[in-house]
């Protein structure tokens, strides 16, 4: 069936480094991949998606790479701060019209 | 205006009780969600509501009973729940009738216990 897989599930970096999270698909009519970043107590909050026919994207501090071939995208954070501590959550949209999300990843940054 | 309201923020509920949740959005999106999420897992889609009907319904059981008064509204009906119903229980609202390829915003959830 419809599958996304993240990796990892945990993630400790220190402050000004950089973090990667990487997901991938098992829907070839996926065409649309956000990523959603959840502080505790609170709902999650799309901080950037990208669609089918981009390869990359970018906003500030935060990017996101998209291999169709592959079916894998990934999320980069640079010079990360304490309050990019929080889970993140890749998605995948499905044929179906709806979106399938990744098992989530707990990034930590120390100061 | 971005946002998505939900009330109450937390409910405690016997297994007897009923209660409801409420959601709320001002931004014109003509699609409506609720996902139930439980700790450490992503969230998990229950119900769809597109022009104010009801399209996707994941086989969720009757005790949750969905309901769209209007276009800017959308409650969950609750009877009869079970302890393992105890979750964060999320809206969310786009602009698509379905949430792909558009930007989806979500509110800040219900955490519901039930005792």
């Amino acid at each position: 069936g419809e599958n996304v897989e993240q990796h990892p599930s945990t993630l400790s970096v220190q402050e000004g480094d950089s973090a990667v999270i990487k997901c991938t698909y098992s829907d070839s009519a996926s065409n649309y991949f956000p990523w959603y970043k959840q502080e505790l107590g609170k709902g999650p909050q799309l901080i950037i998606d990208i669609r089918s026919n981009v390869g990359e994207k970018k906003d500030q501090r935060i990017a996101v790479t998209l291999n169709k071939t592959a079916k894998h995208f990934s999320l980069h954070i640079t010079e990360t701060q304490p309050e990019d501590s929080a889970v993140y959550f890749c998605a995948a949209s499905t044929e179906g019209g709806k979106l399938i999300f990744g098992q989530g990843t707990e990034l930590s940054v120390k100061p | 205006d971005t946002e998505v309201t939900q009330t109450p923020k937390h409910l405690v509920m016997g297994m007897t009780n009923k209660k409801s949740l409420k959601c709320e959005q001002h931004m014109g999106h003509r699609a409506m969600y609720w996902y139930k999420q439980k700790a450490k897992k992503p969230p998990e889609l229950m119900f769809v509501y597109s022009y104010e009907k009801l399209s996707i319904n994941e086989s969720v059981p009757s005790r949750f009973s969905p309901e769209c008064p209007n276009s800017s509204l959308l409650n969950l009906h609750l009877h009869a729940l079970q302890p393992e119903d105890s979750a964060l229980y999320l809206c969310a609202s786009s602009q698509g009738v379905r949430m792909v390829n558009t930007e989806a915003f979500f509110g800040q959830g219900t955490r519901l216990t039930v005792v």
